[in-house]
């Protein structure tokens, strides 16, 4: 089955506290990307990445890292979160670029006390 | 500021009538634009995209319409299902070597039977 997997599912951790969320696609997708969704602001791209070892910045990159070491993996790295990045946080690939349909992730919802 | 913007954050519709949700946009640069669908707990799933070429695009039930001296897009849903309610988020991309894709806020469709 195609699919975009994402892991914790569910975190809550506190301030300082290095995380990684786990991206995996099973597609061969070259392109890759996270965004966070807020009340009242939608869904905002964090980071993309056009293939492996190609990664650029979304509109709201401050405080995140990423890493596009093989194909199917894109883990989303916070060294130091903030209670600022309390969201909800979903991974997506497609084909190539963003003129295929991009499939997404179930999401994390990470809490940050 | 939003570049991409959905102003209507909610829409109720009778189940068999027309729904038609708006989105605005305000950079030229913008080629490629696409409509999410997304139901609680799960990510967002690919509706329907159009290329700035045209100004139609047709799938089963949705249409969307493309307006470019207008700045303006719209999804059509006829006719409208209970299995519609969603949030929808319409998004846009400058193409060419951009793969940033940005999201407008959203707009939850209701659809009563």
């Amino acid at each position: 089955e195609a699919q975009v997997t994402q892991n914790p599912r569910y975190l809550i951790t506190v301030t300082g506290k290095k995380l990684t969320v786990t991206c995996s696609q099973n597609m061969n997708h070259e392109y890759m990307s996270w965004y966070r969704q807020d009340p009242g602001l939608g869904l905002r791209q964090i980071y993309y990445s056009m293939n492996v070892e190609v990664t650029d910045k979304g509109d709201v990159p401050e405080g995140y890292k990423v890493s596009r070491k093989e194909k199917r993996n894109f883990p989303l790295i916070l060294e130091s979160p903030s209670p600022n990045q309390t969201s909800l946080y979903f991974c997506a690939s497609s084909k190539t670029g963003i003129s295929y349909e991009q499939y997404f992730g179930p999401g994390t919802r990470l809490t940050v006390t | 500021d939003q570049q991409v913007k959905q102003n209507s954050p909610s829409l109720s519709v009778q189940e068999g009538r027309i729904s038609i949700l708006n989105c605005d946009y305000t950079n030229s640069m913008f080629d490629y634009f696409l409509w999410y669908k997304k139901y609680p707990a799960e990510g967002p799933t690919f509706l329907i995209s159009i290329s700035s070429i045209k100004d139609k695009n047709e799938d089963g039930r949705f249409t969307v319409f493309l307006n470019k001296s207008a700045k303006h897009l719209s999804l059509h849903i006829v006719p409208s299902q209970p299995g519609d309610s969603a949030v929808y988020f319409c998004a846009a991309s400058a193409g060419g070597s951009n793969y940033k894709l940005t999201f407008g806020k959203g707009t939850l469709l209701t659809v009563n039977p």
